[in-house]
């Protein structure tokens, strides 16, 4: 069974520093989703990642993915009270069937303080 | 245009009661899902269809019943409601492709269920 793991679960930070999340994930997949929550609010998606070695950057926020490693990070460069949100990591299976689920991290839930 | 919805956005009950969630996707996908995120924030896939066919159906409890009449539209019923069935659910449409993977995921805006 696919297991996600992501750390922190809880980030506060403040403005202007940088810091990174890190989404493990326990069996081989080639891609991976990060999404945003803000409270109340759906999931807006932030990165796909198809590859090993894909990187993406939106603003503040860079995405990578490490398929051998299992591994994605997202950065957050000089962050700002905007970025404050729940940020989900999730992973799909390595078929190509069309049983196609996402298994979701438990979210990391950053605070960025003034 | 909003391109998945979900109605009502809030769903406030008795135990026992019978309840519907309905979902529309106008993105022209084939495949749509339901999630279920409880208190935590815990996100876990309850159901999916693709072209109307139901293709993954997790452990979830008989009481919920999904049904897709075409590809555009998932509704979710939920028979003799429980305490423990608050949560928000939320549809996600995607479109399927032969790739090992398959697609990105765009999700509706949920629907705040609670069960008095």
């Amino acid at each position: 069974e696919l297991k996600v793991e992501q750390n922190p679960l809880f980030l506060s930070m403040q403005e202007g520093k940088n810091y990174t999340i890190y989404c493990n994930y326990s069996t081989t997949s080639d891609r991976l989703y990060w999404y945003r929550q803000d409270p109340g609010k759906s999931l807006e998606s932030l990165f796909v990642l198809l590859s090993n070695g894909a990187v993406k950057q939106e603003g503040r926020l860079m995405a990578s993915l490490d398929t051998k490693a299992r591994l994605s990070t997202l950065h957050i460069t000089a962050a700002v009270h905007d970025l404050s949100a729940t940020y989900f990591c999730a992973v799909p299976p390595n078929s190509g069937g069309s049983n196609y689920k996402l298994t979701f991290g438990k979210g990391t839930l950053l605070t960025v303080n003034p | 245009d909003t391109a998945v919805s979900q109605t009502p956005k809030y769903l406030v009950t008795q135990m026992g009661n019978d309840k519907s969630i309905k979902c529309e996707q106008n993105l022209g996908h084939d495949t749509m899902y339901w999630y279920k995120q409880d208190s935590k924030k815990f996100l876990k896939i309850m159901f999916s269809y693709n072209n109307k066919e139901l293709i993954i159906n997790e452990t979830v409890p008989n009481r919920f019943s999904p049904k897709s009449p075409d590809k555009a539209h998932l509704n979710l019923h939920i028979n003799s409601l429980e305490l423990g069935d608050s949560a928000v659910y939320f549809c996600a449409s995607s479109q399927y492709a032969r790739t090992s993977g398959g697609n990105e995921q765009f999700f509706g805006p949920g629907t705040r269920l609670t069960v008095l």
